[in-house]
């Protein structure tokens, strides 16, 4: 089934403890995005990926990290996670670079105390 | 950076059209818009994208203008099942490959 997979999907942390959330696609799609979402203020893209090693800022990429070392893999890295980081996070692929039908992830809860 | 501009709300009844439009300036010229639907505790699922004129699917058509700055999206017959948030999707002028949603429109659908 195609699918794009997010891990873990709730997650409830402390202020400055390291944490990643993985996201993985079967599709081979070449466009990876992260998205964060909150109330009042929609969906903001962190961070996207054209391909493999190629990565960019979207509009709130503060705070974060990224790496795209496998077409499928796109983790989101917190390195030192802030309480304003407090979200529901999802990651989403596209078949190419022009086309935005975006398959997403279920999605990622993260608490930031 | 592109901005995008949705109603908040929107109310309507079982069986009625719905058109639900997104201002947005400084896209990107040679990008699709786009229109997702979400709902609660899930995430964005694709209704339709176009680039300009009209594009209809089995489920939805998109309306945009020549000079690109709006879009309506239209649910012919909706049910109570279409309630949900409806977000455009666009290509940042400045980045194309920076992608940006508007705010969201919260779609009611009374019976």
């Amino acid at each position: 089934e195609a699918q794009v997979t997010q891990n873990p999907r709730y997650l409830i942390t402390v202020t400055g403890k390291k944490l990643t959330v993985t996201c993985s696609q079967n599709m081979n799609h070449e466009y990876m995005s992260w998205y964060r979402q909150d109330p009042g203020l929609g969906l903001r893209q962190i961070y996207y990926s054209m391909n493999v090693e190629v990565t960019d800022k979207g509009d709130v990429p503060e705070g974060y990290k990224v790496s795209r070392k496998e077409k499928r893999n796109f983790p989101l890295i917190l390195e030192s996670p802030s309480p304003n980081q407090t979200s529901l996070y999802f990651c989403a692929s596209t078949k190419g670079l022009w086309d935005n039908e975006q398959f997403f992830g279920p999605g990622t809860r993260l608490t930031v105390l | 950076l592109a901005k995008t501009t949705q109603p908040i709300s929107m109310d309507s009844y079982e069986g009625q059209e719905v058109n639900i439009t997104c201002s947005h300036n400084n896209i990107a010229t040679n990008d699709y818009i786009t229109w997702y639907q979400q709902f609660p505790s899930q995430g964005p699922r694709f209704i339709i994208q176009g680039y300009k004129t009209k594009v209809t699917n089995e489920v939805a058509s998109l309306f945009i203008p020549a000079d690109r700055k709006s879009s309506t999206l239209s649910l012919p017959r909706v049910s109570l099942s279409d309630t949900a948030v409806y977000y455009c999707l666009v290509g940042d002028g400045d980045s194309s490959y920076k992608l940006i949603f508007g705010s969201g429109t919260r779609l009611l659908v009374r019976p």
